[in-house]
């Protein structure tokens, strides 16, 4: 089964610098999709970034970018120039490519870390 | 566009009722997915319906149950409900539901049982 590993419940950093989330996942597929969710106290979840595992460039979106490891089953998610906007619980998710099936539903999330920023 | 819009924010129930949970969707979008999120389990996929019809279910009783009408609004109901069942149930959709699309998602649904 599949399963998604945030090892860092909590994590701070203060507001400018740059702040480092981890993510491990296991899966026995080759073909999936990554991806890193925003949950502010709003309760949306946002999508920050997704990363195609048959792409060897890491992702990046502005000050979001991430390190993806595919051997390692590694996939963190670096913010640079934090803001205090980025005070949120960070979720990393999973999901089979099933383009056979066209079904998307199926992410699998991890149990996320909560992100402090400090003024 | 409007985006995703569930409805109630809050619901309070008691065990051994039932509950219904509302969902429209964006406009244009197909597919609905459900996700239910709690401290102690956190996200867990509950199903997916596309064009009225349920394409994947996880891993929960039969008392959650969903579906979806022909203008892609969905509901989601649990029958039944237990302590357990408290969380925050979040919709999220998308045009196709294909693999490459984007997921857009709601506010969610505060259930409190008691």
């Amino acid at each position: 089964a599949q399963t998604v590993t945030q090892s860092q419940p909590e994590m701070s950093v203060q507001e400018a610098e740059t702040v480092t989330l981890s993510c491990t996942y296991d899966t026995s597929e080759s073909d999936y999709y990554l991806f890193w969710y925003k949950q502010p106290p709003s309760r949306q979840m946002i999508l920050v970034i997704r990363q195609e595992a048959y792409k060897q460039q890491n992702a990046t979106e502005n000050r979001f970018s991430v390190n993806f490891q595919k051997a390692a089953k590694s996939f963190s998610l670096k913010i640079s120039d934090s803001q205090l906007g980025d005070a949120a619980m960070y979720f990393c998710a999973y999901r089979i490519d099933m383009d056979y099936g066209g079904s998307q539903g199926n992410l699998i999330f991890g149990k996320g870390t909560k992100l402090s920023v400090k003024p | 566009k409007a985006g995703v819009t569930q409805t109630p924010r809050y619901l309070i129930k008691t065990r051994g009722q039932q509950v219904t949970l509302s969902c429209s969707p964006i406009s244009g979008h197909r597919s609905v997915s459900w996700y239910q999120q709690t401290p102690g389990q956190g996200l867990q996929f509950l199903f997916e319906y596309f064009s009225e019809t349920q394409r994947n279910k996880g891993n929960f009783p039969g008392r959650f149950s969903g579906r979806q009408f022909s203008n892609s609004r969905s509901e989601m109901n649990v029958s039944t409900l237990e302590l357990g069942d408290s969380a925050l149930y979040l919709c999220a959709s998308s045009p196709q539901g294909a693999t490459n699309e984007k997921l857009f998602f709601g506010s969610g649904t505060q259930l409190s049982v008691l």
